[in-house]
């Protein structure tokens, strides 16, 4: 079966401006997560998706949003990017409770300049 | 809250060395646990689980036991090879709050 798709993989957006990333999960999945992966940071949580409600969220600000369609697709937008905001950014899709585990896209690689 | 404290990496090993990464966890309830791998330019892949207690995930040579009593999962593999060069997540899902805690990851370079 198809995997978690991450479009686009690469992205170079200038200081200020908006980016919008989009996720498709696998067939049967209605979980959606988003994570931020930075080499000093590390694996950082976004937030979550299910039934497109949006049921947990991490420590990020106002700029970071996301949605979720009756598809369950998933798309996650950063607003007025910072140099800060360059890394890459990780979709995740399971079932409901997770027990399962997730399956990761390949993910998104987004610079900042 | 519910935490996932992993080894500070890099662990450098040789070919065929023995390999264990240690992680141990806080958690209110019974949480599922699991280990992923990240390797270079790609996204983290499932490696192994394990549901309740006593339970052992294996997968590929790599094996890891949820010890409730010590709350670890350590991740062990008896014979590591160049192609296991990667970052090991350890990670745990709370059934309650539906939330994934993973580590900070801890990359293994092993060596021909």
């Amino acid at each position: 079966k198809a995997g978690v798709t991450q479009t686009p993989r690469y992205l170079i957006k200038t200081r200020g401006q908006q980016v919008t990333l989009s996720c498709s999960p696998i067939s049967g999945h209605r979980s959606v997560s988003w994570y931020q992966q930075t080499p000093g940071q590390g694996l950082q949580f976004l937030f979550e998706y299910f039934s497109e409600t949006q049921r947990n969220k991490g420590n990020f600000p106002g700029r970071f949003s996301g949605r979720q369609f009756s598809n369950s697709r998933s798309e996650m937008n950063v607003s007025t990017l910072e140099l800060g905001d360059s890394a890459l950014y990780l979709c995740a899709s399971s079932f409901p409770g997770g027990e399962a585990g997730y399956t990761f896209g390949s993910g998104t690689r987004l610079t900042v300049v | 809250g519910d935490s996932v404290t992993q080894m500070e990496g890099p662990v450098t090993l040789s070919e065929e060395a023995f390999l264990t990464i240690n992680c141990t966890y806080t958690a209110t309830g019974y949480p599922s646990l699991f280990w992923y791998v990240q390797y270079p330019g790609e996204g983290l892949q499932l490696l192994l689980k394990a549901t309740k207690a006593d339970d052992k995930g294996s997968n590929k040579g790599f094996e890891a036991t949820y010890r409730k009593e010590t709350t670890s999962f350590h991740l062990e593999k008896g014979s590591v090879q160049v192609s296991d060069s990667a970052v090991y997540f350890c990670a745990l899902s709370d059934q309650g709050t539906y939330k994934y805690i993973f580590g900070t990851g801890t990359r293994l370079k092993v060596l021909a």
